[in-house]
C-alpha cells in the first residue's frame, strides 16, 4: 500500500524555536508539496518540489523554508516559529508533470505554538 | 486569479438523504477539477477526477459530480447518504502543467443525522 508518512502527529513548540516537519513517500513520486490547513481556509500551499534539491514557492512561503535531499523526504523547516503557525500540516506526493494523477496525503502534522 | 469557492462551511443531512456539495472555480484555462475527502484524523484521500469527456464523472464511495462549464461549477453529489460519509470535503482544481499543484476550496464539513 501507497504511504506518505509524516513524523509526528502532534507537535507542541515555543515561540521562536526552530521546528522541521518531515515527510517521506515510498512511491517513488517526484513531485512533493507541504499544505497548511485551516478551519474555513481550507488547504494552502506553502512549498514544493520537483525533483531533489529542487523547491518552488508555494502560495504562502513567509516563515517557512523547505529541504529536499533525497528523493523520497520532504522537509518543512520553520525557522523561528511564531503563533500564527499555530496549524495542521499536510504533506503530499504525486508524478511529475501529471495532472491527472492524484496526489496522495500524509495524515497530517497538527503544530501548536505557544 | 485562480480560485474555488465552496459557498457552504457546514452541511447536515439525514442519513438516506441526498446530498449536494458546491464547488465554483475561477480559472484561466481548462480546468482540472478534483474532489477529496478528509475524514477525522486523516489525510485526504481522492473521490474523483474531472479532465475531458462526460461531464459526469463517478468515484467512489457511490459519489458523483457533473462539471458545468457554463456555471463554473463541479458540484459533488451522493443520491442516499450513509452515517460513514460524514467528513470534510475539498474541491481543487489543478493546471496542466504543474503536476499535482493543486488549488483548493475552503472545505464543507459533513454531518449526518442518523
Amino acid at each position: 500500500d501507497v504511504k506518505v508518512t509524516q513524523s509526528s502527529r502532534y507537535l507542541v513548540k515555543r515561540t521562536g524555536e526552530k521546528v522541521f516537519l518531515e515527510c517521506v513517500q515510498d512511491m517513488d513520486h517526484e513531485n512533493m508539496f507541504w499544505y497548511r490547513q485551516d478551519p474555513g481556509l481550507g488547504l494552502r500551499l506553502i512549498y514544493f518540489s520537483y525533483d531533489v534539491k529542487m523547491k518552488e514557492k508555494g502560495d504562502i512561503p513567509e516563515g517557512y523554508s523547505v529541504s529536499r535531499e533525497k528523493k523520497e523526504r520532504f522537509s518543512l523547516i520553520l525557522e523561528s516559529a511564531s503563533t500564527n503557525q499555530t496549524s495542521m500540516y499536510l504533506c503530499a506526493s504525486g508524478r511529475a508533470l501529471a495532472t491527472n494523477e492524484k496526489l496522495f496525503f500524509g495524515s497530517g502534522t497538527q503544530l501548536s505554538v505557544l | 486569479a485562480q480560485s474555488v469557492t465552496q459557498p457552504d462551511i457546514h452541511i447536515t443531512v439525514s442519513e438516506g438523504a441526498s446530498l449536494e456539495l458546491r464547488c465554483n472555480y475561477s480559472y484561466g484555462a481548462t480546468p482540472y477539477l478534483f474532489w477529496y475527502v478528509q475524514s477525522p484524523g486523516q489525510g485526504l484521500q481522492l473521490l474523483l477526477k474531472y479532465f475531458s469527456g462526460d461531464t459526469l464523472v463517478q468515484g467512489i464511495k457511490g459519489f458523483e459530480a457533473e462539471f458545468k462549464r457554463s456555471q463554473s461549477s463541479f458540484n459533488l453529489r451522493k443520491p442516499s447518504v450513509h452515517w460513514s460519509d460524514a467528513a470534510e470535503y475539498f474541491c481543487a482544481v489543478g493546471p496542466y502543467n504543474q503536476g499535482g499543484k493543486l488549488i483548493f476550496g475552503q472545505g464543507t464539513e459533513l454531518s449526518v443525522k442518523p
